[in-house]
């Protein structure tokens, strides 16, 4: 039972326009959001967090919106550039009232998005 | 190093032999992760180590699987006996202390049992 979700296997967007990844949660004690994004051959590669306090965190072209009540989040990228194919992976923790093992990630399938020029 | 290194990057292992993947973390990164990845799925979680601690292990598929870090630095991920559904790519990640921010990734090592 997936309890991270990246329905769209993958998402074709052109140079320049917005890219909008979507990821849905199902365990309400995730309190600790991230995408990263990953290339061919290389471990993922960390862009941009959520606190489960927040709704919004931006970081450049980077925005990730939280809707806890939706248990949904989604991550902007705004201009899209070709640079930015690549497999992006949503993933979700439980930090609050943790043990031990609390900060390993729970991932989802990932997203494999391709800039058009 | 300024990264997460790991070792070997590639390894062919023939069914019920056993391998030994290696994780170098970043000087001074107190967390240790180690996930598996299989084809067109996501990094699943597999152990989790603070300094020479491995506070959770609840992600080992199995008894084959074993990881140590003896000094706090240097991880071991041991697979005994391999089998074929364990080909997968071993990711480990290091972070400077509990769930600071995202943590650090290696490049992985592609494991092939056949």
């Amino acid at each position: 039972d997936q309890q991270v979700k990246q329905n769209s296997p993958s998402l074709s967007v052109q140079e320049g326009r917005i890219s909008i990844l979507n990821c849905d949660y199902t365990n309400s004690m995730f309190d600790y959001f991230l995408w990263y994004k990953k290339y061919p051959a290389e471990g993922p590669t960390f862009l941009i967090s959520i606190s489960s306090i927040k709704d919004k965190n931006e970081d450049g072209r980077f925005t990730v919106f939280l809707n806890k009540s939706a248990k949904h989040l989604s991550l902007h990228i705004v201009p899209s550039q070709p640079g930015d194919s690549a497999v992006y992976f949503c993933a979700a923790s439980a930090r609050v009232g943790s043990g031990g093992g609390a900060d390993g990630l729970t991932f989802g399938k990932g997203t494999h998005l391709i800039i058009q020029p | 190093g300024a990264g997460v290194s790991q070792s070997p990057r590639y390894k062919v292992a023939k069914r019920g032999q056993d391998v030994a993947l290696r994780c170098d973390p970043i000087s001074g990164h107190v967390s240790l992760f180690w996930y598996q990845q299989a084809l067109g799925q996501g990094p699943e979680f597999l152990t989790y180590f603070q300094n020479e601690a491995q506070l959770d292990k609840s992600g080992l598929p199995s008894d084959r699987f074993f990881a140590e870090r003896p000094e706090g630095s240097v991880s071991t991920l041991k697979i005994q006996r391999t089998q074929q559904e364990d080909s997968a790519v071993y990711l480990c990640a290091s972070s400077l202390d509990r769930g600071a921010g995202g943590y650090t990734f290696g490049s992985g090592t592609r494991l092939t049992v056949v």
